[in-house]
């Protein structure tokens, strides 16, 4: 059974850091690009950023490009953001998500929330 | 960027009836879209992928069709558990992938 776990997230002042991770099992992970999504308190869903399985090609939303960086560890199986200069605006909360057949998202973490807040 | 528009916002129907929910691309995204349901607290869970291909666990109950621009999810005899909202998304052409804003389906 595939399975997202994410830790990280909490409350951080506008300007700060954070890092989220997400440890995934039951599928071989190395073989399979992954996604971050955030929800805003609107509900929206916005896609921040996605990675190959080998972590060699990174994609960025233009929101976030230059602030964000997402990477991966095959060896430990976990994905990671590292998310910099945060605004306010990127409260949210942030889900991982693994690709599916074609590009959509066939498998999510149970979300971690961001709030960016002084 | 392709812009995902979903309608109506909310839809109020009656246990056992059917629910059309549509979802209406800025461009031709092929067949390349995918629904998802999400209930409070809970993460998004893919339904629908490839516009019409259930996802494992998807009850037939749930049917996906459209292409090019127009595509509609359609719920055939409502169950409690399917009250939520229901999002598109896109991925023909990303960066960015984009979702659509979603639509409510609640109890009428």
């Amino acid at each position: 059974e595939v399975q997202l776990l994410q830790s990280g997230g909490g409350l951080v002042q506008p300007g700060g850091s954070l890092r989220l991770s997400c440890a995934a099992s039951g599928f071989t992970f190395s073989n399979y690009a992954m996604v971050w999504v955030r929800q805003t308190p609107e509900r929206a869903l916005q896609w921040v950023s996605a990675i190959s399985g080998s972590g060699g090609h990174t994609y960025y939303a233009d929101s976030v490009k230059g602030r964000f960086t997402i990477s991966r560890d095959n060896s430990k199986n976990t994905l990671y953001l590292q998310m910099n200069s945060l605004k306010t605006e990127d409260t949210a909360v942030y889900y991982c998500a693994k690709e599916g057949l074609e590009w959509e998202f066939s498998n999510w973490g149970q979300g971690a929330l961001v709030t960016v807040s002084s | 960027e392709i812009v995902m528009t979903q309608s109506p916002a909310t839809v109020s129907v009656s246990p056992g009836e059917r629910a059309t929910l549509s979802c209406r691309a800025s461009q031709s995204v092929s067949s390349n879209l995918a629904w998802y349901q999400q209930k409070p607290g809970q993460a998004p869970r893919l339904l629908i992928y490839g516009a019409s291909t259930r996802a494992t666990g998807t009850p037939a109950r749930f049917s996906g069709s459209g292409s090019g621009t127009e595509f509609t999810l359609t719920i055939s005899s409502l169950q409690s558990e399917d009250f939520a909202v229901y999002y598109c998304q896109q991925y023909i052409n990303w960066p960015p992938f984009t979702f659509g804003g979603g639509t409510k389906v609640e109890i009428k």
